[in-house]
C-alpha cells in the first residue's frame, strides 16, 4: 500500500501563506493524493485532489512534484479557523481497479497551529 | 443542503454493555461509511455501503460489531459486547458514487464521542 509521511506539527502566523509538505515516494501512477482536514471536535473535510498537474479551488492549492513523489498543500491566507489536523491520503491500490471500494487510508495528520 | 448527521453526539457505557449509532446520510448519497477515530489517530474505515449492500467491511469486528443499511438510506452501527478499547469517534461519512465512478470527496458528519469504562 502506498503511504504517506507528514510533519507532525506546524506553526503558522495569521493572514501568511501555510504550506503543508507531504511525502508519497511508493505513489502508484493511477493513484490520486486527496487532502482532508479535522477542525477539533468535528468530522473531517474534504480540501482538495489531483493526480499529476496542480490544483486550485475556493480552499487551497495543490503542488504535485513532477515525479509525484511528494506534495504540498498551500493554504494562501492562513486565518485562526484554519487551525486544524491535515490529513495526505492515497488511495488503497491493494484491491482490484474496478468497483468502490478502495479505501483511503489515513495517516496521522499534520497539526497545523494558525496563531494571531 | 443538510448534512450528514449523527446521534447521538456523546456516550457514556460500561464494558460488556450494548451500544448503537445511527446516521443519516446526505440525500441522494449511495455511499456510506462508518469510521472509527481513536485518539490522536486518524479515522480508519470500519465498513462501506453502496446503497444497502455491504461493499467492504474487512476491518469490522465482526465478533461484537454490526452494521446495516436499511432500504439504502439511514444506517446503524452496533457494538455488543464493548470493550473498554472501543472508546473512540465513530464517525459516519457518505459520497455520491452513483455511477460507479469512484468519488473520494466524502462528508462527514460530527461523530458519536464513546467512552466505555
Amino acid at each position: 500500500d502506498a503511504k504517506t509521511t507528514q510533519p507532525t506539527s506546524m506553526d503558522c502566523a495569521e493572514g501568511r501563506a501555510a504550506n503543508l509538505p507531504c511525502n508519497h515516494s511508493t505513489i502508484s501512477g493511477n493513484e490520486y493524493v486527496y487532502w482532508y482536514r479535522q477542525i477539533h471536535s468535528q468530522g473531517p473535510q474534504y480540501i482538495i485532489h489531483g493526480l499529476k498537474n496542480n490544483e486550485t479551488n475556493e480552499m487551497a492549492s495543490l503542488i504535485i512534484t513532477e515525479d509525484r513523489k511528494s506534495s504540498t498543500l498551500i493554504l494562501p491566507h492562513a486565518t485562526l479557523r484554519d487551525t486544524a489536523v491535515y490529513y495526505c491520503i492515497v488511495r488503497d491500490r491493494s484491491l482490484p481497479w474496478a468497483g468502490n471500494n478502495r479505501k483511503l487510508i489515513w495517516g496521522l495528520g499534520t497539526s497545523l497551529a494558525v496563531n494571531p | 443542503e443538510a448534512g450528514v448527521a449523527q446521534s447521538p453526539r456523546y456516550k457514556i457505557i460500561e464494558k460488556r454493555q450494548s451500544v448503537a449509532f445511527w446516521c443519516n446520510p446526505i440525500s441522494g448519497h449511495a455511499t456510506l461509511y462508518w469510521y472509527q477515530q481513536i485518539l490522536g489517530q486518524g479515522p480508519k474505515l470500519l465498513i462501506q455501503f453502496q446503497n444497502n449492500g455491504v461493499v467492504d467491511d474487512s476491518q469490522l469486528p465482526k465478533d461484537r460489531f454490526s452494521a446495516e443499511r436499511l432500504k439504502g438510506v439511514d444506517s446503524t452501527l452496533k457494538i455488543q459486547p464493548a470493550k473498554l478499547e472501543d472508546s473512540a469517534v465513530y464517525l459516519c461519512a457518505s459520497s455520491l458514487d452513483r455511477t460507479g465512478r469512484m468519488s473520494y470527496e466524502q462528508y462527514f458528519g460530527p461523530g458519536t464521542r464513546l467512552t466505555v469504562t
